[in-house]
């Protein structure tokens, strides 16, 4: 199976909003609302910020949203803060009964 | 709360099996609807989803290294486990098991141990 395609870096100003983009196939994000986001600070495990392409678990601010179209999710971070500089992680389930991960996406605050 | 912590041999000789416990508590492994799994992050790189677990022993692996792994549930114990055959320098990564909601996706981290692959 092949990795989920992310950018390798995106950047924005605190108070600014960015779009990480997360592109798969049809048989994984297109197939399945199964996508998952995940928050990674350095030398940490990861968090889960996003579940089933657009719920936030409990605890997890409501700056941070997902979607999807097509072969495409995405999440959103808003109203930029210091501490959501991290590396970012989409995942989705897919037709071999699998997770894929996508490569990372590290996040600069300006 | 759910914790999770894995335990195992820091270091692992090329051509070895690499093997790793995780160890559940706060919670039961027996518990419906979740499935217990494995991630590796090799240094400096990205995720990468190894395989999981239900609790009655059916199994899901990543196709790239299902010939040389095998996750086993022992609920008396409330643990999991991971075998990795075989090993080479390419399997040298953070380790992490986890607990994943409904399968699709990971809620429950374990802090993450480091193997490294090296004679």
């Amino acid at each position: 199976q092949s990795a989920l395609t992310q950018p390798a870096s995106v950047s924005g100003s605190p108070g600014q909003s960015i779009t990480i983009s997360c592109t798969g196939t049809s048989s994984d994000v297109g197939g399945y609302n199964y996508v998952s986001w995940y928050q990674q600070h350095p030398g940490k495990a990861p968090k889960l910020m996003i579940y089933d392409v657009s719920n936030r678990p409990s605890g997890v601010s409501s700056r941070f949203s997902g979607s999807k179209s097509g072969n495409t999710a995405s999440l959103t971070i808003s109203g930029l803060q210091a501490e959501d500089e991290a590396d970012y992680y989409c995942n989705s389930y897919t037709s071999s009964s699998t997770l894929v991960f996508g490569g990372g996406t590290k996040l600069t605050v300006l | 709360q759910l914790q999770l912590q894995e335990s195992g041999p820091g270091l692992v000789k090329p051509s070895e099996t690499l093997s790793l416990t995780c160890t559940v508590s706060g919670g039961s492994i027996s518990s419906t609807g979740y499935y217990w799994g494995w991630i590796r992050q090799p240094p400096g790189k990205g995720l990468e989803w190894i395989g999981s677990i239900y609790f009655s022993g059916i199994t899901y692996y990543n196709p790239s290294l299902k010939s040389r792994l095998t996750i086993s549930v022992d609920t008396s114990k409330n643990q999991f486990s991971l075998k990795l055959s075989s090993v080479t320098a390419a399997d040298t990564a953070v380790y992490y098991c986890a607990r994943q909601g409904t399968f699709y996706y990971i809620d429950v981290w374990g802090e993450g141990t480091t193997v490294t692959v090296s004679s």
